[in-house]
């Protein structure tokens, strides 16, 4: 697998439901930041997690960070329609010089 | 809330044709990034720029390609000689000095070329 590799590669939930995201990775890294990517549009910055740590929480977003594992989980609680989007993790090999993406989550939120 | 900008927003040119892409960080960001996305396909590093000189580049970033800070504010990506496959949304992203490892993105510029 590639670096950051997301799965699964689409998920379709109900409003209100949780929605789990995962990531794996293959090198070692700094930290690892999900990001938002509505249809045709830009990259949104939601959380980064450090390498030493293994739980961040902002918001309805709650990210876990397994380092033994190369692998990362992003839950959204309470998941709503605008939610819907895809979503990707980046990894930070190298202290920000370049991010490695992987190909992203297709999320959607049926009403 | 201080934004990436990117201009324009699409662009349409024909193969062999020089285009520059445009951005303007964030004001006081330091570290300035191109990244491209294949329609369908996952964001990929194309440059760093940092103190007025490319910091690292990928294999994508081949001689066709070049990156300049021509003022305080604006950095731009140059394809010289655009193929097919050049066409593909590009983001441009900034850092803040230091610690701060969060690159911030811009809303990309749609480039077809046909």
């Amino acid at each position: 697998s590639q670096q950051g590799e997301e799965d699964p590669q689409a998920l379709s939930i109900q409003e209100g439901e949780n929605a789990t995201m995962n990531c794996s990775y293959k090198t070692s890294i700094n930290n690892l930041q999900w990001y938002r990517q509505n249809s045709g549009r830009g990259l949104v910055h939601l959380i980064l997690i450090r390498s030493n740590e293994r739980e961040k929480h902002s918001g309805r977003l709650r990210v876990t960070l397994d380092t033994s594992k190369k692998s990362s989980s992003l839950l959204i609680t309470a998941s709503r329609a605008a939610d819907t989007a895809s979503y990707f993790c980046a990894t930070d090999p190298n202290y920000g010089q370049n991010f490695v993406f992987g190909p992203g989550t297709r999320l959607s939120v049926l009403p | 809330e201080p934004e990436v900008t990117q201009t324009p927003s699409h662009q349409v040119t024909q193969m062999g044709q020089e285009v520059i892409l445009r951005c303007v960080p964030i004001s006081n960001h330091l570290y300035f990034y191109w990244y491209r996305q294949i329609l369908g396909q996952k964001v990929e590093f194309l440059v760093s720029f940092y103190n007025n000189e490319i910091s690292e580049k990928s294999e994508i970033f081949d001689d066709q390609f070049s990156v300049e800070r021509p003022d305080g504010s604006n950095f731009t990506l140059k394809i010289r000689s655009t193929k097919l496959e050049d066409s593909a949304m590009y983001f441009c992203a900034s850092r803040r000095q230091g610690s701060e490892e969060t690159q911030y993105f811009g809303p990309g510029t749609r480039l077809l070329v046909l």
